[in-house]
């Protein structure tokens, strides 16, 4: 069954430091892999979008990369700010023209001054 | 000047009533998406069209019924409302269909409300 799995559930960290999200995913065939970042009370906008072939794709402060062989991305952001207080949401799409695509549940981030 | 907008932004109604859900967007993208976002915020597609056509059609109580008049709207109807549908319902759009690396734009969302 296609499943993406984010960890931690959620985190609270103090502004200024990194942090790391985690995606494990087992969708087959595989298309692309998304982060997005939703603020509360609004629509999801969209940080990264990475491939087979990409292993590393990076958006100002926000890296994230992708483990094609072990079916694990990472999302980092670096030098935390409280703006980057918001969901983070990881998306996989199968392959084909129609792409289905698979949401994570999203971790919940909490950046503390 | 906003990119994918949706009307109304919030929508409180009583079990049983039928209402709609308007999305537009200005990026000339051919993909628009509409999904929905429940009370655990976990976001789920419903449907998705592509230069009008359908080609996602989720598990979604026939009760929905998305329509595309052209490439730039896609509207939500939902008739015989019930207190499951209360969520907030995301429309989105890009260029192609999320098979392909295309950034996906979201509206602002409509918190609908079934009392």
């Amino acid at each position: 069954k296609n499943q993406v799995e984010q960890s931690p559930q959620s985190l609270i960290i103090l502004e200024g430091k990194n942090c790391t999200l985690q995606c494990n995913y087992t969708v087959s065939p595989f298309s692309n892999l998304r982060w997005y970042k939703q603020d509360t009370g609004r629509g999801p906008v969209s940080l990264t979008i990475m491939t087979f072939s990409e292993n590393t794709k990076s958006n100002g402060r926000y890296t994230a990369t992708l483990d094609a062989d072990t079916k694990q991305s990472s999302l980092h952001i670096t030098a935390s700010q409280l703006s980057d207080s918001a969901s983070y949401i990881c998306v996989v799409s199968d392959e084909g023209s129609q792409g289905n695509l698979i949401f994570g549940k999203g971790t919940k981030l909490s950046v503390k001054p | 000047d906003t990119a994918v907008s949706q009307t109304p932004k919030y929508l409180v109604t009583q079990m049983g009533n039928d209402k709609s859900i308007k999305c537009e967007q200005n990026l000339g993208h051919d993909t628009m998406y509409w999904y929905k976002q429940d009370s655990k915020k976990f976001l789920k597609i419903m449907f998705s069209y592509n230069n009008k056509e359908l080609i996602i059609n989720e598990t979604v109580p026939n009760r929905f019924s998305p329509k595309s008049p052209d490439k730039a709207h896609l509207n939500l109807h939902i008739n015989s409302l019930e207190l499951g549908d209360s969520a907030v319902y995301f429309c989105a759009s890009s260029w192609g269909t999320s098979g392909f690396p295309y950034e996906q734009y979201f509206g602002p969302g409509t918190r609908l409300t079934v009392t």
